[in-house]
């Protein structure tokens, strides 16, 4: 079983649609989690930061995290054409010092004019 | 906000030679600088792990004489390739973590073709 595992998709919504995007993770021991959009032939881009169960908000993005459940979400509302990239959902043991992430495979959007 | 820069955003090199990539933290000190490797269609696959002023931390499979790592500075990391060859063709990506900061601020990334 991988650490992280997050649906590769692609998936295709309408423009002004909600988007739901999941991870899931079999370690516990993560405290940190991460969310990273990325465009084609560019470096992820930080999106949301979350330390602890339940929601945070950021303009159209919802981070959601139920480490009950080990499962992580992250939520686009109205979305737009502009917001179709790869989402990576990444996480991290602490916050501090030189701890690695452990991303998810990415799930491509694509929002549809 | 936390800015990387990393260069060349693309290269081309001839098999044999070497390529250096470099990132800078613009608007903070850089701690720890991670350097991943990403294929198409794939995830980052971590590479490496830096702290300034140490050696780099390798991940295993990843042969540190390749792929050479300095990280000399709190605002410079450097990731030379080699003796590079067409399989080391891919897209290369930094990351920073700052003291005290949330999150880890990644690069633009660098293409490499090796022909």
């Amino acid at each position: 079983q991988k650490e992280v595992e997050q649906d590769p998709g692609p998936l295709s919504v309408p423009e002004g649609a909600i988007v739901s995007l999941n991870c899931t993770y079999s370690n516990s021991a993560f405290q940190y989690f991460m969310w990273y959009r990325q465009y084609s032939r560019k470096g992820p881009e930080l999106l949301m930061y979350t330390y602890s169960s339940g929601n945070k908000e950021d303009g159209s993005f919802t981070a959601q995290v139920d480490k009950s459940s080990k499962y992580i979400s992250l939520f686009i509302r109205d979305s737009q054409p502009s917001d179709s990239a790869t989402y990576l959902c990444a996480m991290s043991l602490s916050g501090a010092g030189s701890y690695q992430l452990t991303f998810g495979k990415g799930t491509k959007l694509s929002v549809i004019p | 906000g936390a800015v990387v820069s990393q260069h060349p955003s693309w290269v081309i090199c001839k098999s044999g030679t070497s390529v250096k990539i470099e990132c800078r933290s613009l608007d903070f000190q850089a701690t720890t600088m991670f350097w991943y490797r990403q294929f198409p269609k794939q995830s980052l696959m971590l590479m490496a792990t830096s702290n300034e002023g140490s050696k780099a931390t390798y991940e295993q499979g990843v042969e540190k004489d390749k792929f050479l790592i300095n990280h000399a500075s709190l605002t410079l990391s450097t990731l030379t390739v080699t003796s590079a060859h067409p399989e080391d063709s891919s897209f290369y990506i930094c990351s920073a973590r700052g003291r005290g900061r949330d999150g880890y601020t990644f690069g633009s990334g660098t293409r490499l073709t090796v022909v």
